[in-house]
This record gives structure tokens, sequence and C-alpha cells, in this order.
């Protein structure tokens, strides 16, 4: 089993669209999670992360944690062409810790 | 400038080259990190520094060895590489709580 798992896609959304984007993991120890967004060709880039059960807002984004289930989502509201990118999860044991463990990524594309 | 830059953006070398990557970051940070991205492969961390001392080596063959003079500079000496090291070497930063920024990469193609 991977230790952090991604449908690779690629992910097809109409623009203006709710896009939905999953991540599970396998180690109930995990307690930090990041969203890392990369376009092709570029670095990683980070756009949330969320630490506690529940949702958590910025603009469009939306993370969802539930560690119950080991699972955490991005959601994107009003989906823009721009959003077409591969989002990366991230994981960590702690919040300090040096391991944290990526997925494969979500490729989105985002359809005009 | 700003966040964390790399260079060089594009390397291609020999397998008997010795080359270097250099990293700095101007975040304030006291964590660098070195990571290996391959097509269809997870990140792969290859090394940590906190405060200039290496916390981690995360199995890398000794082709690859890393040098932080600083809490800001951080470089990766590559010597006798094989084609299969061809791939994006990404640096990042962080504090020692906090996710990790990226630099924009080296591409690194192995002759």
């Amino acid at each position: 089993q991977k230790e952090v798992e991604q449908n690779s896609g690629p992910l097809s959304v109409p623009e203006g669209a709710i896009a939905s984007l999953n991540c599970t993991y396998s180690d109930r120890g995990s307690q930090s999670f990041f969203w890392y967004r990369q376009y092709s060709g570029k670095s990683p880039e980070l756009i949330m992360f969320i630490y506690s059960n529940g949702d958590k807002e910025d603009g469009r984004f939306t993370a969802q944690l539930n560690k119950a289930s080991q699972y955490v989502s991005l959601l994107i509201r009003d989906s823009q062409p721009s959003d077409s990118a591969t989002y990366l999860c991230a994981v960590a044991r702690n919040f300090g810790n040096e391991k944290l463990t990526f997925g494969t990524g979500t490729r989105l594309t985002i359809i005009p | 400038e700003t966040g964390v830059t790399q260079t060089p953006r594009h390397l291609v070398m020999g397998m008997t080259n010795k080359k270097s990557l250099k990293c700095e970051q101007h975040l304030g940070h006291n964590a660098m990190y070195w990571y290996k991205q391959s097509a269809k492969k997870p990140l792969e961390l290859m090394f940590v520094y906190n405060f200039k001392e290496q916390t981690e080596n995360n199995s890398v063959p000794s082709r690859f060895s890393p040098e932080c003079p600083n809490s800001s500079h951080l470089f990766l000496h590559l010597h006798t590489l094989q084609p299969e090291d061809s791939a994006l070497y990404l640096c990042a930063s962080s504090q020692t709580q906090g996710a990790r920024y990226f630099g924009p990469g080296t591409r690194l193609t192995v002759t």
C-alpha cells in the first residue's frame, strides 16, 4: 500500500464547476497535511495546509480533513482554466517533521 | 531576490563529469532540503539540513554529495552519475515547523 495515495487522473472539470481532489494516507499517526499545485515544467507551490479535522477555507480553496477515515481532500470552487495543474498531497507525522511524504499527484484539467 | 533560487536551471552532463547544483533561500528559514522528482514517481526526499547540520540522508548513493555552508545556502555535488539519475532536482526550505517552499528546480540530464 502506498503511503500517500492519489488518483493520477486526468480529472476534467468544466470551468466554473467545483473540482474535488482526494488523498488517502496510510500512517494513522499523521498530523499535518499539505496541498501543493505544480504547473507543467514548474516546481510545487504550496496552496494550503490543514492540521485539524474539518474544513479550512482560503479563497476558492477548501481543504477537508477526516483523520478517522485517513482522508484529506481539496475543493476548488469556480474552477478556472488557470487551475489546470497537477495537485500534490503531502503528509507528515508531526508538525515539524522532516519526513514529509508526497503522493504522485492528480492532474486536473479545467475545460473552458 | 526573494524566495528560493536554484542554479543552473538546466544541466546536461556526461557520466564522468563533476558538477554542482546551488540553492539559496531568502526566507530566513532554518531547514533546507534536496528532493528528486522523476516522472510518475512521488517526490523523493534526498537530504535534510537543520541549522546547517545534516539530519537526514535518505539512502542516497554516494555519487550525490550535499554541502550546507550556512542556513541560506545548499549545494548538491554530482559525480559519476548514471542515466537513471536524470530528473528534476528541487531545493526547498522551511521553518522547523512548517511547509516546504520549493525553488524552481534544476532539470538534469545525464548522457
